[in-house]
């Protein structure tokens, strides 16, 4: 069955040091892939997504991820982590002719000045 | 340009009543989808209506129902409401013929606490 695992609950970093939160899938084929952001109190804010194409994707407020098909991961990066950067963040995945989104346990990113 | 909207913020059931919640998708789109995001845990898909059909369903009991109507609003409705049902439930938009791809853009969503 298709899975998303986040591994770390919790991650707590320093304004300004590098973010890295970690997400693994598991599928037999290659699925769309997806960094979602939850502000308290919010709904889900699309960051960045993988589809085809180029493995490193550039998303919005300074993030990318890297698709590596080898060891099925779909790393989330920031260099510089800023105080706003605080929020849940949920790596997701849908199997290819399904639109059924596929959601990690998520990440709480702590940002301490 | 309005985005998907949600009601009702909160809501307070108890057990056995039914609830309704409501959801209007994101202007031009015409697909909406439900997810349950119990405290602590990632949002889990419940069910996708596409031209005022269900198209894809979740691992959610009869209990468990929606609506779409010809406007493309959406109606979530949870009959015989258990504690367990208490949670986050979000809606989102999309559009269909942008395939799986396609982003999918989540409302606010509802609050729903059942005692």
């Amino acid at each position: 069955a298709q899975s998303v695992t986040q591994l770390g609950s919790h991650v707590s970093v320093s304004e300004g040091a590098l973010v890295l939160l970690r997400c693994n899938y598991s599928s037999s084929v290659p699925p769309y892939l997806f960094w979602y952001v939850q502000y308290p109190n919010q709904g889900l804010q699309l960051l960045l997504k993988y589809t085809t194409g180029a493995t490193l994707v550039k998303g919005i407020n300074g993030f990318e991820a890297e698709f590596k098909k080898s060891e099925t991961s779909f790393h989330l990066t920031k260099p510089s982590a800023h105080m706003s950067d605080a929020a849940e963040y949920f790596c997701a995945v849908i199997l290819y002719n399904t639109d059924k989104l596929i959601f990690g346990t998520g990440t709480r990113l702590q940002v301490f000045p | 340009d309005a985005g998907v909207t949600q009601s009702p913020t909160h809501l307070i059931k108890t057990r056995g009543q039914q609830v309704t919640l409501r959801c209007s998708p994101k202007s031009g789109h015409d697909t909406v989808s439900w997810y349950q995001q119990a405290l602590g845990q990632g949002p889990q898909f419940i069910f996708q209506y596409y031209e005022e059909e269900e198209r894809q369903r979740g691992n959610f009991p009869d209990r468990f129902s929606g609506h779409q109507f010809p406007n493309y609003s959406s109606e979530l409705n949870v009959n015989a409401l258990l504690l367990g049902d208490s949670a986050l439930y979000l809606c989102a938009s999309s559009l269909s013929w942008g395939g799986p791809s396609y982003e999918q853009y989540f409302g606010p969503g509802t609050r729903l606490t059942v005692t």
